[in-house]
């Protein structure tokens, strides 16, 4: 089954505002990696949190994890029209040797 | 440095013929995992090496599916015969740390059996 949702499945907002993104799993996890992925190309590691990691920041990138809560939030402040993709989280379960990907959050960006 | 790079780009074949797909890793990455991606399915890892060793392939649908590593900077997958439900893009990415960590992909190839 997939783990690691994300949640809303779209999102369409303007230029300048913020996007948060949502991943929700049910399994005790290693880490949680986000991925984002323009049309047409590969997906690109954009940030990974360890387990014991509550918030962890890259640029305009902000996630959040709450192991009590089993969620993450992928927040990016200040969007661009370039920053329209589908956003993916991957979970690192414990006791298993793989990432499992979410459907993804399409955002789409309005200039 | 060069990415994860895959050819071809895209793919058509008729049901029933054998497709390959291949990947050439970044230099330095021991990990190398197959993807396929569907919109119903989502990205669905098929199978992963280590130094050219298949580690986990239980992700492979069927027999109809292999994988190589011959060598630390080459890989394929084949299909064969391939089928209409085998349409998708399938990926391959590598990784330096191990399964659990930092994954690069490549660009894809978009198969489309008809």
């Amino acid at each position: 089954s997939q783990q690691g949702e994300e949640d809303p499945q779209a999102l369409s907002i303007q230029e300048g505002e913020n996007a948060t993104m949502n991943c929700s799993y049910k399994t005790s996890i290693n880490n949680l990696q986000w991925y984002r992925q323009n049309s047409g190309r590969g997906l690109v590691h954009l940030i990974l949190i360890r387990s014991n990691e509550r918030e962890k920041h890259s640029g305009r990138l902000r996630v959040t994890l709450d192991t009590s809560k089993k969620s993450s939030s992928l927040l990016i402040t200040a969007s661009r029209a370039a920053d329209t993709a589908s956003y993916f989280c991957a979970k690192a379960q414990g006791g298993s040797e793989k990432l499992v990907f979410g459907k993804g959050t399409k955002l789409t960006v309005n200039p | 440095d060069a990415g994860v790079i895959q050819s071809p780009r895209h793919e058509v074949t008729e049901m029933g013929q054998e497709v390959t797909l291949r990947c050439k890793p970044i230099s330095g990455h021991d990990y190398l995992f197959w993807y396929r991606q569907t919109m119903m399915r989502g990205l669905e890892l098929l199978i992963y090496f280590n130094n050219n060793v298949p580690i986990d392939d239980s992700g492979m649908p069927e027999d109809r599916f292999s994988a190589k590593m011959p060598n630390a900077s080459f890989s394929t997958l084949k299909i064969q015969p391939s089928e209409p439900r085998d349409s998708a893009v399938y990926f391959c990415a590598s990784s330096l740390r191990g399964p659990n960590y930092e994954q690069y992909f490549g660009p894809g190839t978009r198969l489309t059996v008809t």
